[in-house]
């Protein structure tokens, strides 16, 4: 059985502040990961991508990769009360042919 | 770019009717489009990969003969929700990958109520 773990929060940053978000995996074979951002009610949108091992960087994002403790993390730096949403994990363990395998996600409040 | 649309964004039916929810990609050819679900307070939970011109595949405790999926071109996949009662209100979301990629982009959701 493939699992996402994320700890549900609620998550409450200050505004300007750095957010962590924390994703740990189970199958070890998983080989492409994502953060998805998910706004109530509405569907998720691509944050970004990892593949390898280390550090990524978009902007005020930064995704975290260690296949060897199975732990994939996402920093935003200088949060915004507009980053306040639910943040997914999600995991796929073979080709692009391979659906997505979520956390359950990370509810963040950026407070003002 | 990387665009996924779906509709209707919304329905609400009688127990025992069929819907149909249709998904494309709008700006560029599917090779995989996928068909999750979710419902409220949870996570997005995959039913169903299918691939154009074949048969799709479903997860485990998925109906296949209750939600039949229909990938008839690179742009387009057909969700059928058949015989549908009220435990089947929920979120329905498709994603969509293009050639040599594994970046789902989604749609943004039909929303299925069942009275």
């Amino acid at each position: 059985q493939k699992e996402v773990e994320q700890n549900s929060g609620p998550l409450s940053v200050p505004e300007g502040a750095i957010a962590s978000l924390n994703c740990t995996y189970s199958d070890r074979g998983s080989q492409s990961f994502f953060w998805y951002r998910q706004y109530s009610g509405k569907s998720p949108e691509l944050i970004m991508s990892i593949y390898s091992n280390g550090d990524k960087e978009d902007g005020r994002f930064t995704a975290q990769l260690n296949k060897a403790s199975q732990y994939v993390s996402l920093l935003i730096r200088d949060s915004q009360p507009s980053d306040s949403a639910t943040y997914l994990c999600a995991v796929i363990s073979g080709g692009g042919a391979d659906g997505l395998t979520f956390g359950k996600g990370t509810h963040l409040i950026i407070q003002p | 770019g990387a665009v996924v649309s779906q509709h209707p964004s919304w329905v609400i039916c009688k127990s025992g009717t069929s819907v149909k929810i249709e998904c494309r990609s709008l700006d560029f050819q599917a090779t995989t489009m996928f068909w999750y679900r979710q419902f409220p307070k949870q996570s997005l939970m995959l039913m169903a990969t299918s691939n154009e011109g074949s048969k799709a595949t479903y997860e485990q405790g998925v109906e296949k003969d209750k939600f039949l999926i229909n990938h008839a071109s690179l742009t387009l996949s057909t969700l059928t929700v058949t015989s549908a009662h009220p435990e089947d209100s929920s979120f329905y979301i498709c994603s969509a990958t293009a050639f040599s990629t594994d970046t789902q982009y989604f749609g943004p959701g039909t929303r299925l109520t069942v009275l």
